[in-house]
């Protein structure tokens, strides 16, 4: 069955540090794996996707993961951490049937001055 | 502009009330889904629907129904059976067939007091 597994529920960063997220995922089948960001009390908006085309991956707001099937990993890295990217993270994994997303648990990520 | 609508924000209840919440989308997707979301365990699928007047349960399914009578409308209603309804409803689309892309509403927030 397919699972994603977020690493660390909370990460903090100082400003201008780099960000790395971690998701393992679980998927019998090759895997759409995406990364979505939620701030508070909104619904959930689409960071960047993986859909077996090129491995390394750019999104918005400066965020890129790698695929690596080796590892079954799909990491959400980014250079430079801004106060604006302190929010929950999200990765999520298409289900088996093709016909819905699951989600991981979360990461808070929390960036200081 | 386009986009999902999500409504009430914010809801309180009774124990024993039974409760719909709306979502409307204009996107003019054929896929819409709903997620509970609770603090720590991420985004768990309730219900989804991938054409009018056809409907799948998700993960959670208990204590909750729905309905697909117009394509941009797919309401929720938490019924007196489910034993812990207080949480973050998200609804989402999206254009057809399996999920690329999840567009998200901004939630729904129920209480039960």
């Amino acid at each position: 069955a397919q699972s994603v597994t977020q690493l660390g529920s909370h990460v903090s960063v100082s400003e201008g540090a780099l960000v790395l997220l971690r998701c393992n995922y679980s998927s019998s089948v090759p895997p759409y794996l995406f990364w979505y960001v939620q701030y508070p009390n909104q619904g959930l908006q689409l960071l960047l996707k993986y859909t077996s085309a090129a491995t390394l991956v750019k999104g918005i707001n400066g965020f890129e993961a790698e695929f690596k099937k080796s590892e079954t990993s799909f990491h959400l890295t980014k250079p430079s951490a801004h106060m604006s990217d302190a929010a929950e993270y999200f990765c999520a994994v298409i289900n088996q049937a093709g016909t819905a997303l699951i989600f991981g648990k979360g990461t808070t990520l929390s960036v200081s001055s | 502009d386009g986009g999902i609508t999500q409504s009430p924000k914010y809801l309180f209840r009774k124990e024993g009330q039974n409760v719909t919440l709306s979502c409307e989308q204009n996107l003019n997707h054929d896929a819409m889904y709903w997620y509970r979301q609770d603090p720590g365990q991420g985004l768990r699928l309730i219900y989804y629907s991938q054409i009018v007047n056809d409907f799948q349960k998700g993960d959670i399914a208990e204590g909750y129904s729905v309905s697909r009578e117009k394509k941009e409308s797919f309401p929720l209603t938490v019924t007196s059976a489910q034993k812990n309804p207080t949480a973050f409803y998200l609804c989402a689309s999206t254009p057809s067939g399996g999920p690329g892309e999840l567009f998200f509403g901004e939630g729904s927030r129920l209480t039960v007091l």
